[in-house]
C-alpha cells in the first residue's frame, strides 16, 4: 500500500506557464482533496472530490482546476503561473467525508518566479 | 467569521508534559481534529473529538469542551521526535474543515 502519492516533489515555473500536479491514492477512498499551505499558515482548500466524476470548489479556487475521472487520481492544474502560487501543495483522501481522517501525500513544493 | 486560535510556539523539555491549547468559533461545529505535521512533511492524524471529554491514545490525549470553544492536546512523557507543528482543525456544520495555523512545539534536552 503506498498511500497517497504525488508528483513531482519540486519544480520551479516561470510566470504564465502552466503544470499538472499528479495524485493518486491506492486505498479505493471516496474523497479527495488538494490544499495548498504557505508558512505559518493553516491549510487552505483548493478543491475537492466526493467520487469519479464529481469535483467541487474549496476556499481558494482561483486559477486551477482539477479532474476526477477514476476513483483513484486527482490531478490539480495551474493554468498561468502567478508568484501568488508559490505554495506547497498536498493532496488528501478520506474514505468518507470531512468527518474522516484524512490521508496526505508528501506535498510539491512549487516555485513560481 | 471562522477562527481557528492558537499558540504559534512552545518550548518544552524532554520527558517533560506540555499541554496546547486551541481555541474555535465556528457556524456549527461537528468535531475537532489535531494533526502533527513535521517540518517538512506532510501532517498525519493524531486524533478527533466529537463529544466532551478528553480521549487518551498512548502518550497523546486530546480533550473537547463545546460549550466553550476550546480543545486541548495533552503530549507526555515528551520525546525529541516529538518536535512538530501541531494542527488544530474544527469541522463546521457543513462539515468543512477549518484549519489552524499550527503549534510549533520545541523540545530541549
Amino acid at each position: 500500500n503506498a498511500g497517497v502519492t504525488q508528483t513531482p516533489k519540486f519544480r520551479i515555473l516561470k510566470i504564465g506557464q502552466s503544470m499538472t500536479l499528479q495524485c493518486t491514492q491506492d486505498m479505493n477512498h471516496n474523497y479527495m482533496y488538494w490544499y495548498r499551505q504557505d508558512p505559518g499558515m493553516g491549510l487552505k482548500l483548493i478543491y475537492y472530490s466526493v467520487g469519479a466524476g464529481i469535483t467541487d470548489k474549496g476556499e481558494v479556487p482561483n486559477g486551477y482546476n482539477v479532474s476526477r475521472s477514476t476513483t483513484e487520481d486527482f490531478p490539480l492544474r495551474l493554468e498561468l503561473a502567478a508568484p501568488s502560487q508559490t505554495s506547497v501543495y498536498f493532496c488528501a483522501s478520506s474514505y468518507t467525508g470531512t468527518y474522516n481522517e484524512q490521508f496526505f501525500g508528501p506535498g510539491t513544493r512549487l516555485t513560481v518566479l | 467569521g471562522q477562527n481557528i486560535d492558537q499558540p504559534t510556539e512552545m518550548t518544552a523539555t524532554e520527558g517533560a508534559i506540555v499541554q496546547i491549547n486551541c481555541t474555535y468559533q465556528t457556524s456549527g461545529f461537528n468535531g475537532l481534529f489535531w494533526y502533527q505535521q513535521h517540518a517538512g512533511e506532510a501532517p498525519t492524524f493524531l486524533s478527533y473529538n466529537v463529544l466532551d471529554g478528553l480521549e487518551e491514545k498512548g502518550r497523546f490525549s486530546s480533550f473537547l469542551s463545546r460549550s466553550k470553544g476550546y480543545s486541548y492536546l495533552l503530549l507526555k512523557e515528551l520525546q525529541m521526535k516529538d518536535s512538530a507543528s501541531y494542527l488544530c482543525v474544527a469541522t463546521d456544520s457543513n462539515y468543512q474543515l477549518i484549519w489552524g495555523a499550527g503549534t510549533k512545539l520545541i523540545i530541549k534536552p
